[in-house]
């Protein structure tokens, strides 16, 4: 049974291009969760997918978009990349939009923006 | 929004030795959860705790909701053990839920 699969695992990006992260949920689960993860700090909350909608959002700028497919992948988008971007990118999956159970997080993509 | 803050910050043990991480959160929540997070960025989560205590091998963890903290307890530590502890806290909102990190606890287990 596959987990949280993310892709790519690295990426490298210059200031002012846009990337694509790709997470695929673990069997079972239908809503996503992405983190932003700065070095040395604790993973932020960016936004919550659903029956493909945005559910939840947490503080972070319009050029941070996602989508979510019917078969419950996902993708976080983000335009006009900035230095402070750079970062570790996680993607968590669970059954359903309840409190937490069965949370359960990819290995991440680290994004460097030079 | 609510605080999650852990402590300590930093945290140097001799293998076998004991210790105690602290979460500490500002507001009423759904759920709490302990993760570990490897050297290579991923995250397994230890506990979902809510509330009482569970243990599973030499670690425990206790929540004690209406104080608004939780302790994990690793007992006899191994190197493996090294790395870093975050709280996640867990609030149930219309449509969906956020899961909200402390800044974690580092920790380097020595041989």
């Amino acid at each position: 049974d596959a987990g949280v699969t993310q892709s790519p695992t690295h990426l490298i990006k210059t200031r002012g291009q846009q990337v694509t992260l790709r997470c695929s949920p673990k069997s079972g689960h239908d809503t996503v969760s992405w983190y932003q993860q700065a070095l040395g700090q604790g993973p932020q909350f960016i936004f919550q997918y659903y029956e493909e909608e945005e559910r939840q959002r947490g503080n972070f700028p319009d050029r941070f978009s996602g989508h979510q497919f019917p078969n419950y992948s996902s993708e976080l988008n983000v335009n006009a990349l900035l230095l402070g971007d750079s970062a570790l990118y996680l993607c968590a999956s669970s059954p359903g939009t309840g409190t937490g159970y069965g949370y359960t997080f990819g290995s991440g993509t680290r994004l460097t923006v030079v | 929004g609510i605080q999650v803050e852990q402590s300590p910050p930093d945290l140097i043990l001799q293998e076998g030795a004991n210790s105690t991480l602290r979460c500490n959160f500002s507001d009423s929540v759904n759920n709490l959860q302990w993760f570990h997070q490897n050297p290579w960025g991923q995250l397994i989560n230890l506990f979902y705790i809510p509330s009482g205590t569970k243990q599973n091998g030499r670690l425990s963890a206790t929540t004690v909701a209406t104080e608004r903290y939780s302790l994990l307890y690793i007992s006899s530590s191994q190197t493996t053990d090294s790395g870093v502890y975050f709280c996640a806290v867990v609030r149930g909102l219309r449509g969906g839920f956020k899961t909200i990190f402390g800044a974690g606890t580092r920790l380097f287990v020595k041989a």
